[in-house]
């Protein structure tokens, strides 16, 4: 069966530190990769996505970035994080554009 | 481009009782819709989908849901809820395979949160 992780489970950073959130999903291959931002009563909202190594969409500027290095591996960083980026970030993959959505447990970040 | 709105922020309902979540969505193709449900401090989980086929979905932990073309709705519904359903539920939809220009990525709604009291 297929699994997905994320680390840290939180992480509390002062503004203007670096940022990186990795994703990793076991027993599955070439799956699509998707990193997503939860604000407290705003819904989800998709950052990136990614359709196999080094490919990577973004769907909002902003000031997160994302890579994917490895098949199962995604990375989501920040080179200087604002208060703006404290969140509840969540990672998830599919086996395909079309079908559903499998998420990771989330990384609760706080920026200070 | 889709949007999808759940209608209630927040939902108190007593335990035993029956309860309706609702979504209304919006999209100019051919959508797929799905439920999903996220207990405090954890991810999200699939509840049910609907594809094609029958209207009328039935997914894990007793949900169920009706596919409503016309009315362009996609309403979560349990006949008795327990403690156990307290959590946030999140509608989403994507465009299907035949129409659409998104590939297929996923518009949230708002969320609605269940809260079942004894």
């Amino acid at each position: 069966s297929q699994t997905i992780h994320q680390w840290p489970a939180t992480l509390v950073q002062p503004v203007g530190s670096p940022l990186s959130l990795e994703c990793t999903v076991e027993g599955t291959s070439n799956p699509n990769l998707y990193w997503y931002r939860q604000a407290a009563g705003r819904g989800l909202q998709l950052l990136f996505y990614s359709v196999g190594i080094g490919q990577i969409s973004s769907e909002v500027p902003q000031n997160l970035s994302a890579s994917r290095p490895q098949d199962r591996q995604f990375i989501l960083s920040s080179k200087k994080l604002l208060l703006s980026d404290s969140g509840f970030y969540l990672c998830a993959w599919s086996g395909g554009f079309y079908n559903e959505q499998f998420f990771g447990p989330g990384t609760r970040l706080t920026v200070l | 481009a889709q949007s999808v709105t759940q209608l209630d922020s927040q939902v108190p309902v007593f335990e035993e009782a029956p309860v309706e979540l609702r979504c209304n969505y919006s999209s100019s193709v051919s959508v797929y819709l799905f439920w999903y449900v996220q207990y405090p401090n954890q991810g999200l989980q699939l509840l049910l989908k609907y594809l094609s086929g029958s209207t009328l979905v039935k997914g894990i932990n007793g949900f169920e849901a009706e596919f409503n073309k016309s009315q362009t709705s996609f309403h979560l519904r349990k006949p008795s809820v327990h403690i156990s359903d307290t959590a946030e539920y999140f509608c989403a939809v994507s465009e299907t395979e035949a129409g659409g220009t998104s590939y297929g990525k996923l518009t949230f709604g708002q969320g609605t949160i269940l809260t079942v009291h004894p």
